[in-house]
């Protein structure tokens, strides 16, 4: 089955702490995954994608097709990094399927 | 262009009466999609349309649920005798040809009573 998991619901950090927030995938097939993100009132936008190997707002994923997972990293959490995350996989042309979410909050 | 578009943005309907939610892509954008978002869960992949043929509908989708976009422009979702359990937001996004970047909307909330 064609499946994300993002395993934390919620995810406290501090200011200048290290970030990563899990998203492991199962498909059989070459994935496709992304990083999407909603801040507070606003709408969800795209954050990064494994294909352009870009840093994005110094957040950096890296695809593990040996674990199957492609965790969203960043090493000096910021105050307005606070949001929603996904993870989403596209297995095939059209269809994207998302995790459940992680919320992220980075305290003061 | 200020983006994808949605209306009405809040919806509140009584079980068992029809409703119908449209989505105002970026212009230029030939790819559609229909999402549906629950409490505490991710955008759930509902159908998608390239210009306007609908190439893929979710098989969650029950009979209930119907979606065009004539002339490859504007879209609309209905959803006929509503249930309770239809209640969510309703999300709509859109991309271009090349990079597949999909823009979404601000969503519709609908609630049924």
């Amino acid at each position: 089955a064609q499946r994300v998991t993002q395993p934390e619901k919620l995810l406290s950090v501090f200011k200048g702490a290290p970030v990563e927030l899990k998203c492991n995938y199962s498909y059989s097939g070459s994935p496709e995954l992304f990083w999407y993100v909603q801040y507070s009132r606003q709408r969800l936008q795209l954050l990064l994608r494994h294909i352009s190997r870009e840093s994005i707002k110094g957040f950096t994923a890296d695809l593990n097709k040996g674990e199957t997972s492609f965790h969203l990293k960043k090493p000096f959490a910021q105050e307005e990094d606070s949001a929603m995350y996904y993870c989403a996989l596209r297995p095939g042309t059209y269809k994207y399927i998302f995790g459940t979410g992680t919320r992220l909050k980075v305290l003061a | 262009d200020t983006g994808v578009s949605q209306n009405p943005r809040h919806k509140i309907t009584k079980r068992g009466q029809n409703v119908t939610f449209r989505c105002d892509p970026i212009s230029e954008h030939n790819r559609l999609y229909w999402y549906r978002q629950t409490l505490g869960q991710g955008p759930e992949f509902l159908t998608y349309f390239q210009n306007e043929a609908q190439l893929e509908k979710s098989r969650l989708l029950s009979d209930r649920f119907s979606a065009e976009r004539p002339k490859g422009s504007f879209s609309t979702l209905e959803i006929q005798r509503t249930e309770q359990g239809d209640s969510a937001m309703y999300l709509c996004a859109s991309s271009s040809r090349g990079p597949d970047e999909q823009y979404f909307g601000p969503g519709t909330r609908l609630t049924v009573t």
